[in-house]
């Protein structure tokens, strides 16, 4: 089983769609968690954190369940401008060392 | 601007040629890392360092050689011995103990002909 897991996509959906990406990870000591986005053949940036009680910032929302061992992302209203591969990040017990998933690819079609 | 520079941005290399990737970071930084990513999948850790003249080997260091004599400096060495080199290589820095995010560089693209 890999450490964090993504489901790959393509998403494709249209201009003001919501869109929801999960990720499940496999250590249950993970301490910090993260969502960065990657365009393409650039590198990764951090779009958000992920905190136990939920976060929001603008359209993006995200979510940790601890006890499931799983990650969400959803994005509302979505714009073209947000096509990019989204990346789910786990640190390790310390909190130092980050294990990426494997990204889940989102088109935003007109 | 404070940042992370990696160079060249595109390398092509022959076959059996060892080849240096250069990543410089004027963040005052502690802990910098390199990363390997094929097209479709993830990053991969390749070495990471904590701390200068002090350096750790990933999960796919074979291959791979790095040094850390400098806070700001990591280069990273592709060896004849890597078996498939061509990926797009990426190095990250961080506060030392930091939860916070790591910073990149924008890649360089290896491509070993």
């Amino acid at each position: 089983r890999k450490e964090v897991e993504q489901d790959p996509g393509p998403f494709n959906v249209p201009e003001g769609a919501t869109v929801a990406f999960n990720c499940t990870y496999s250590n249950s000591a993970s301490q910090s968690f993260f969502w960065y986005r990657q365009d393409c053949r650039k590198e990764p940036k951090l779009l958000m954190s992920v905190y136990s009680s939920g976060n929001e910032d603008g359209r993006f929302t995200a979510q940790l369940n601890r006890a499931s061992q799983y990650i969400s992302l959803l994005i509302r209203d979505s714009k073209l401008s947000d096509s990019a591969t989204y990346l789910c990040v786990v640190t390790n017990n310390a909190g130092n060392m980050l294990t990426f998933g494997g990204g889940t690819r989102l088109m935003v079609k007109p | 601007d404070g940042g992370i520079t990696q160079s060249p941005k595109y390398l092509f290399r022959k076959e059996g040629q060892n080849v240096t990737l250069s990543c410089e970071q004027n963040l005052n930084h502690d802990a910098m890392y390199w990363y390997r990513q094929d097209p479709g999948q993830g990053l991969r850790l390749i070495y990471y360092s904590q701390i200068v003249n002090d350096f750790q080997k990933g999960d796919i260091a074979e291959g791979y050689s790095v040094s850390r004599e400098k806070k700001e400096s990591f280069p990273l060495t592709v060896t004849s011995a890597q078996k498939n080199p061509t990926a797009f290589y990426l190095c990250a820095s961080t506060r030392q103990g930091s939860y916070n995010e790591q910073f990149f560089g924008p890649g360089t693209r290896l491509t070993v002909l």
